[in-house]
């Protein structure tokens, strides 16, 4: 059984296209993470949601904006794109950050804005 | 403010030697400290963590990390490196006070030379 689970798993665009990226656990956990994973493999956070209520929100454009229907999805909507938002996009998953738990990632989404 | 440094870009071990991948940290107060695998074209895996207690910590597939508190090191090992090890390696670290975000190290490629 998928634990985390991301789709699409490749996404092709043109500079200026809004798109989405969703993301599912089935682990049971209540927080969910979207990281940026650049050309260099730098891992950066961008947001954060524990029960539906975003506690992470890195410096990241306005174009960029994150939605939790329920705390086993957080999706991912990018306005506008830009060619420097291409990257791979992971989502994660882990039990409440307070008891340090590892977390859990997804597959990813490779990004390229052409 | 907390950081992670992984000071080796890449390092090439011969297979069945023991391998070493170093990680430092600094936080304000006690750290939670993490490592990370991540093989081509997936996902981050979690390997073992230290929270508390005993310095050397053991994780999946063989690999083990020592804490240093005087050092502020936390190195991942291995007393025999297999080809199949060869891939990216994350260390990570948050303050244990409060809730904190996990701050990723750079990534140290390993390749085990067969």
């Amino acid at each position: 059984d998928t634990a985390v689970s991301q789709t699409p798993k490749y996404l092709v665009t043109q500079m200026g296209n809004d798109k989405s990226i969703k993301c599912e656990q089935n682990l049971g956990h209540d927080t969910m993470y979207w990281y940026k994973q650049d050309s260099k493999k730098f891992l950066k956070i961008m947001f954060s949601y524990n029960n539906k209520e975003l506690i992470i929100n890195e410096t990241v454009p306005n174009r960029f904006s994150p939605k939790s229907p329920d705390k086993a999805h957080l999706n991912l909507h990018i306005n506008s794109l830009e060619l420097g938002d291409s990257a791979v996009y992971f989502c994660a998953s882990s039990h409440h950050p307070d008891r340090a738990r590892e977390q859990f990632f997804g597959p990813g989404t490779r990004l390229t804005v052409l | 403010a907390q950081s992670v440094a992984q000071p080796e870009d890449q390092v090439n071990v011969a297979e069945g030697n023991p391998l070493t991948v170093k990680c430092t940290y600094s936080v304000s107060g006690n750290p939670y400290l993490f490592w990370y695998v991540q093989y081509p074209n997936r996902g981050l895996q979690f390997l073992l963590k230290y929270i508390t207690g005993d310095n050397l910590v053991k994780g999946s597939y063989g690999f083990e990390a020592e804490f240093n508190k005087s050092q502020t090191s936390f190195h991942l090992k291995k007393p025999s490196a297999l080809v199949s090890d060869s891939a990216l390696y994350f260390c990570a670290v948050r303050d244990s006070g409060g809730y904190q975000k996990v701050t990723f190290g750079t990534g140290t490629k390993l390749q085990v030379i067969p």
